[in-house]
């Protein structure tokens, strides 16, 4: 069965101290790895696809990662409004059109102090 | 392209009732997802569409549970005899099939309460 497991479960920094979240996923044939930011109260919101290991794609203070074992997303100084859940979802190969779903992971909670 | 809407927002009802969300996707998306989410986990699979067809639905969804897409545009989701278990946010989401680089977009779901 397809696993996607993220750590830490809640992270706290301070304004401008740079931090990673992991995402680490266990299944049969990867087609993408998704990361999502979600709000209080409202769905998640697409940040990034990444397709194969050694990808990368960055926006604005965000940078995400793939191995073959698991994604990273790196946070430059973060700033207070980039505080939200990060999700990790893994959609994965199999045969035909059988791939649509994703399996999320439960998410890191970041906070971001002033 | 005003996004995927849901509706209601909120849904309150007794143990018992029948309840039925809600969904329309961005309107070219030939995808529709349906997935649950409760407090402090990552959103669940419940089940999804291509155009009017449903692909697959999880194992884990109670006969109690049934979606419909007529017609390939907006979907319902419809639970029967609700319990005090399916308390949580239903969220839809819609995609294009062949568009890679860009994930699901996600409604802002509906949140059940059941008392």
């Amino acid at each position: 069965e397809d696993q996607v497991t993220q750590s830490p479960e809640a992270l706290r920094l301070q304004e401008g101290e740079s931090s990673s979240l992991n995402c680490s996923y266990t299944v049969s044939g990867l087609r993408g790895l998704f990361w999502y930011r979600q709000d209080p109260g409202k769905g998640p919101e697409f940040l990034f696809t990444l397709y194969s290991a050694g990808e990368e794609k960055e926006k604005e203070r965000l940078k995400a990662t793939l191995t073959k074992k698991e994604s990273f997303l790196h946070i430059t100084a973060p700033k207070p409004e980039d505080s939200a859940t990060y999700l990790c979802a893994v959609q994965v190969n199999a045969g035909g059109t059988s791939y649509g779903k994703l399996t999320f992971g439960q998410g890191t909670i970041l906070t971001v102090h002033p | 392209d005003t996004g995927v809407s849901q509706d209601p927002r909120h849904k309150i009802t007794k143990r018992g009732q029948n309840v039925t969300f809600r969904c329309d996707p961005i309107s070219e998306h030939n995808r529709l997802y349906w997935y649950r989410q409760t407090l402090g986990q990552g959103p669940e699979f419940l089940t999804y569409f291509q155009n009017e067809a449903q692909l697959e639905k999880s194992r884990l969804l109670s006969d109690r549970f049934s979606a419909e897409r007529p017609k390939g545009s907006f979907s319902t989701l419809e639970i029967q005899r609700t319990e005090q278990g399916d308390s949580a946010m239903y969220l839809c989401a819609s995609s294009l099939l062949e568009r890679r680089n860009y994930g699901y977009t996600f409604g802002s779901g509906t949140r059940l309460t059941v008392v």
